[in-house]
């Protein structure tokens, strides 16, 4: 089975930065995938990690360290529009489908 | 237009009815996913296709069913509706063809509340 565990809320402040991490364990792992979604909306995808590091997109990058069973995800220069429920979730090798945490609510304020 | 659409994307229903979701895609992918998502709980897996001869359970799939018409069509049935399955119902697809990693795009979701 599979564990998947991050914050249930963050605030912060715009223009600055906001780190969410993100704990699993999991049987099988094949990739870990970030999601925002904005409330009553549909999740869409953010970034993509299977090995070990650092992905950058952006404003965002993404951090894997499977070893550990971590990840986070790193927004720079917050903007109003990053207020959205932010979803960790890892792909294991049996069923090749997603576990989703239950995702961390951040508040960016003025 | 949408790659992914959903209908209908809101429905009221009484106990007891029988319900049928459903998703469509324009993407050319071979896989769909059926999620449900409660406040507090993210998403949960309801049935998944890898393709149109194949279904799959998920976490959560006792009082659902599905149906893969095609591979741009899967569709989700709740046989008689009971009101905690009132949820957000999400639809999904991905392409583990080529180089993809698998990544999965989300319809609009459905608003479902049986009363």
């Amino acid at each position: 089975g599979q564990n998947i565990d991050q914050p249930t809320e963050m605030t912060a402040t715009e223009g600055a930065i906001v780190q969410i991490n993100c704990t699993y364990q999991t049987s099988g792992f094949n990739g870990l995938f970030w999601y925002q979604q904005h409330a009553g909306e549909a999740p869409t995808f953010l970034s993509y990690n299977v090995l070990d590091g650092l992905e950058e997109k952006g404003r965002f990058s993404s951090f894997l360290s499977r070893s550990k069973g971590y990840s986070y995800l790193l927004l720079k220069e917050l903007q109003m529009k990053d207020s959205a429920s932010y979803l960790c979730a890892v792909m294991d090798t049996g069923r090749r489908a997603l576990t989703f945490g239950s995702g961390t609510r951040l508040q960016v304020q003025p | 237009d949408a790659d992914v659409t959903q209908t209908p994307r809101n429905r009221i229903t009484k106990t007891g009815k029988r319900i049928m979701l459903e998703c469509s895609q324009t993407k050319g992918h071979d896989r769909m996913y059926w999620y449900r998502q409660d406040p507090g709980l993210g998403l949960r897996l309801i049935y998944y296709s890898f393709d149109v001869k194949d279904i799959n359970k998920g976490e959560i799939s006792d009082g659902y069913s599905v149906s893969r018409q095609a591979q741009a069509k899967f569709s989700l049935s709740l046989e008689s509706a009971i009101p905690n399955q009132t949820a957000l119902y999400f639809c999904a697809t991905s392409d583990l063809k080529g180089s993809s990693t698998d990544t999965q795009y989300f319809g609009p979701g459905t608003r479902l509340t049986v009363l």
